[in-house]
Formats: C-alpha cells, sequence, structure tokens
C-alpha cells in the first residue's frame, strides 16, 4: 500500500526554526511537495522536490532524499502567522498526488 | 478573482437527500480533480478530469458519487442519497497542465463542507 507519514502535532517559539519531517512508501515516485493549509481554508503550494537534495525559498526550504524516502521542511524565523497545518505529498506512478495527513504546527510568543 | 471558487461553502444535508457541489477552476486550467478531506487528515483524491475527460475515478469512494465536467471547465460532483460518512470538506483544485514529472502545482478552491445529518 501507499503511506506517508508526519507528526501529527509539532510545537515551536515565535522566531525559531523548526523541521516537519515527512517519510513516504508509495508505487513510484513523480516528486514530492510540501502545503500549508490554515485552519477552515484551502491548502496553499509551498515546494516541490523531484532530485534529491535541498530546495530554498525565502524563510522556507524543502529537502529530499529519494533512496530514503525523506523528505523535511524547514521553516525559519518563525511568526505567528505560520501557525498551520503542513501537508505532504507525494505524485505516484499514475501521477496523482497521495498526501500525508499533515502536521499542525502550533506557534507559541 | 482569478483563484479556483467552489459553491456552496456550506452545505447540510439530511441523510439520504442527494447534493450537488460545483467548482469553478481557473480559466484555461486543463486539469481538474476532486479531493474529500475528513476533519485532521490530508486529502483523499477522488476523480480526475483532464479538459471534459474524466481519466481517473478510481478515489470514488461509491457509485452514490458521480462526477461531470461537460465543457471542460465547471465541474460538480453529486452524492446521491448521502450518509453521515460523506460528512466532509470537499476540495476541488486544478492544474494549468496535465500531471507530469515536472513542478505543476494544483490550485486548490475554499472548499465546500458538507454535514449529513
Amino acid at each position: 500500500g501507499q503511506n506517508i507519514d508526519q507528526p501529527t502535532e509539532m510545537t515551536a517559539t515565535e522566531g525559531a526554526i523548526v523541521q516537519i519531517n515527512c517519510t513516504y512508501q508509495t508505487s513510484g515516485f513523480n516528486g514530492l511537495f510540501w502545503y500549508q493549509q490554515h485552519a477552515g481554508e484551502a491548502p496553499t503550494f509551498l515546494s516541490y522536490n523531484v532530485l534529491d537534495g535541498l530546495e530554498e525559498k525565502g524563510r522556507f526550504s524543502s529537502f529530499l532524499s529519494r533512496s530514503k524516502g525523506y523528505s523535511y521542511l524547514l521553516l525559519k524565523e518563525l511568526q505567528m502567522k505560520d501557525s498551520a497545518s503542513y501537508l505532504c505529498a507525494v505524485r505516484d506512478s499514475n501521477y496523482q498526488l497521495i498526501w500525508g495527513a499533515g502536521t499542525k504546527l502550533i506557534i507559541k510568543p | 478573482g482569478a483563484g479556483v471558487s467552489q459553491s456552496p461553502r456550506y452545505k447540510v444535508a439530511k441523510r439520504g437527500q442527494d447534493v450537488a457541489l460545483r467548482c469553478d477552476p481557473i480559466s484555461g486550467h486543463v486539469s481538474l480533480f476532486w479531493y474529500q478531506q475528513a476533519l485532521g487528515q490530508g486529502p483523499e483524491f477522488l476523480t480526475y478530469f483532464q479538459n471534459e475527460a474524466q481519466l481517473d475515478k478510481s478515489g470514488l469512494p461509491s457509485d452514490r458519487f458521480f462526477a461531470e465536467r461537460p465543457e471542460g471547465s465547471v465541474s460538480t460532483l453529486k452524492i446521491q442519497r448521502t450518509q453521515q460518512e460523506d460528512s466532509a470538506v470537499y476540495l476541488c483544485a486544478s492544474s494549468l497542465f496535465p500531471p507530469a514529472p515536472r513542478h505543476e502545482e494544483q490550485y486548490f478552491g475554499p472548499g465546500t463542507r458538507l454535514t449529513v445529518t
């Protein structure tokens, strides 16, 4: 079966750094996405990785290791508005997105 | 507004009623996806359209679920004889091109929250 695992909830302090991990087992791999979803709102795109390594975009970075079936999303200089759920999704061999359950990130002052 | 829109935003249905959920994708987007998202979970794929063709409906949970996109733009997800387990947020997403091994992000609508009582 296909499986994507990420922690259910994490807590961090404003101004700090947090790393959200994602491990996956899917039938095929055609890229990994990270989306942000505020409560009651639509998911919005954060990052895309298809090759191994680190992709940096402002305060957010995403890392991929295909051999380990592993990715992480790194958020720096945390702000209160970063409180949201972070969803990891893998595009499988059918080019459809398989989603994790999301990691709820709580930012404390 | 150039984003994906969905209506209604909230729908309460009595068990056994039929419901129709509408999605207006971004103009010109070829691909349209429907997802079901239960509380505290990630989206679950339901079905995929490329223009007016429904290329994948493997995620539809039962034959009570039906989706169409007759002119390759607006799509409707219909649920017949609703059951309590159908209660969820139904998300629609569109992308410019068909899925492929490249950066092709999906743009999501705000969703329709369906509650079946």
